[in-house]
C-alpha cells in the first residue's frame, strides 16, 4: 500500500512567482491537511480539507489556498512567493478527522526554496 | 490558539545514556501524539495518548500522559545513534482533529 505521496520533492522559485504543491492521500483516507515546517522549527498548520470541502485554516494569508479533488488528492497554491515562504510543506493524510483520535500520516514533504 | 510548548529545545547525550523530553500545555488536551522526525526527512508517528495518567512503552521509550491532561513526557531508555532526531509532541483539537505541533526537541547522540 502507498503512503502520502506529494510532488515535486523539490522546488526552486523566484520571487513574485507562483507555485503548486500535490499529494495524494493513503488509499482510503478521505482528509488531507496541509503544514508548513520551517527550517528548525515545528510544522504549522495551514489547511485542513475533508470530503472536499475546507474544513480548518491556520494562520496564512490569503496567497495560500488549496482544494481536494474527488479523489480526495489535493493541492496546495501559494501567489506571490516571499523568501520567507522557503520551507518543507508537508501533507498529511487520515480517515476520518471527525472520529476523534484519528491518526495522521505525513507525506515526505516538498522542500521550497524561494530565491 | 492552543499552543504547546517543550523543552528541552536541544539536548545532546552520550551513547547509553537516557534522555527525556517534556511537553507542557496551557489547556486540557483530548489526546497527545508524540513524532518523531529525522535529519531531512518527515515526521513520523510514534504514538498517541488518550486517558489521562497513561503510559505506553515501545521498546526503550515509555510514553506518559499527566493526569490532568496538560502535559506529557518522552523517555528513551540507553540511547543509541538510530535515535538522533527532533522529538515533538501534537495535539489535536477541534471537530476536524486539526493537529498543534509543539516547539520540539532535538536529540543527538554522541558514539
Amino acid at each position: 500500500d502507498a503512503g502520502v505521496t506529494q510532488s515535486p520533492t523539490h522546488l526552486i522559485k523566484t520571487r513574485g512567482q507562483q507555485v503548486t504543491l500535490r499529494c495524494s492521500p493513503i488509499s482510503g483516507h478521505k482528509s488531507v491537511s496541509w503544514y508548513q515546517q520551517v527550517l528548525g522549527q515545528g510544522p504549522q498548520f495551514i489547511f485542513q480539507y475533508y470530503e472536499k470541502e475546507e474544513r480548518g485554516r491556520g494562520n496564512f494569508p490569503d496567497r495560500f489556498s488549496a482544494r481536494q479533488f474527488p479523489n480526495y488528492s489535493s493541492e496546495l497554491n501559494v501567489n506571490a512567493l516571499l523568501l520567507g515562504d522557503s520551507a518543507l510543506y508537508l501533507c498529511a493524510s487520515s480517515t476520518n478527522p471527525q472520529r476523534p483520535n484519528t491518526e495522521a500520516f505525513f507525506g515526505q514533504g516538498t522542500r521550497l526554496t524561494v530565491v | 490558539g492552543q499552543q504547546v510548548m517543550q523543552i528541552p529545545q536541544y539536548q545532546h547525550v552520550q551513547e547509553g545514556e537516557d534522555f527525556t523530553t517534556y511537553c507542557n500545555s496551557s489547556t486540557t488536551l483530548s489526546n497527545i501524539q508524540w513524532y518523531k522526525q529525522r535529519p531531512g526527512g518527515h515526521p513520523v508517528f510514534l504514538i498517541q495518548l488518550v486517558k489521562s495518567g497513561e503510559v505506553k512503552k515501545q521498546k526503550r521509550l515509555t510514553f506518559q500522559f499527566g493526569e490532568a491532561k496538560k502535559n506529557s513526557s518522552l523517555h528513551i531508555t540507553a540511547t543509541q545513534t538510530t535515535d538522533v532526531g527532533t522529538y515533538f509532541c501534537a495535539a489535536t483539537s477541534g471537530g476536524y482533529q486539526k493537529v498543534t505541533f509543539g516547539t520540539g526537541t532535538k536529540l543527538q547522540v554522541i558514539p
